[in-house]
């Protein structure tokens, strides 16, 4: 059984939508990361957080310790937020870093 | 620009040929890192660095070889790459290895023959 989970695998959505990806653990963690790697291969950063909800933009990233669960919210979503998103929990033990799948989204114009 | 650095960014190459794939760094980062991804299996570590001749296995680390003499450049040596080592390949660097938001290079996509 993978450590980390994320759901769904695929996608799809009208522009505009409101999208919701999630990401399961079962390690005890100090840090969950959120990133974005777009079509082209880069990976970046899109959040690092240990409690609570953190906003960037149209993005929204939330955690529940107890539950060992995260979600990335992207309201009015848009073509150019299609990416593949990637959730990695950071292992409060020795801060190895357990990645998801990745979870691929299109956005529809 | 604050970034982390990968060359070449393609590579075609032939079994046994070595090759080593440069990684560097402006940030001053202490912690360096190698992943691999392919298809179905997301991110796997290499190798990684948490400073200056420290260096240790990741979950995949056969058939790599890693050194960093200097803060700043990290690079993965294959001394005899095998097909299945085609991957893609991205550096990583952060701050340090706890907590720290993690910058990556642009990633190398390799075959090999």
């Amino acid at each position: 059984k993978n450590e980390v989970e994320q759901s769904p695998q695929n996608l799809t959505a009208q522009e505009g939508e409101f999208i919701t990806i999630n990401c399961s653990y079962s390690v005890g963690i100090s840090a969950l990361h959120w990133l974005q790697q777009h079509p082209g291969g880069g990976i970046v950063s899109l959040f690092m957080l240990s409690s609570g909800k953190k906003k960037h933009g149209r993005l929204i990233a939330t955690i529940n310790i107890q539950e060992k669960h995260s979600s990335l919210h992207i309201t009015a979503s848009h073509p150019r937020d299609s990416a593949v998103y990637i959730c990695a929990a950071e292992m409060d033990s020795n801060y190895q870093l357990i990645w998801g799948a990745g979870t691929k989204l299109i956005i529809k114009p | 620009e604050a970034q982390v650095t990968q060359n070449p960014r393609y590579l075609i190459t032939v079994t046994g040929k070595k090759l080593t794939v440069t990684c560097s760094q402006n940030m001053n980062h202490e912690y360096m890192s190698w992943y691999r991804q392919d298809p179905g299996l997301g991110l796997r570590q290499i190798y990684y660095s948490m400073n200056v001749e420290v260096t240790d296995k990741g979950d995949v680390p056969e058939g790599y070889k890693v050194s960093r003499k200097e803060k700043r450049n990290f690079p993965l040596i294959l001394e005899s790459p095998s097909p299945n080592q085609t991957s893609l390949y991205f550096c990583a660097s952060s701050l340090t290895r706890q907590n720290d938001e993690q910058f990556f290079g642009p990633g190398t996509r390799l075959t090999v023959l």
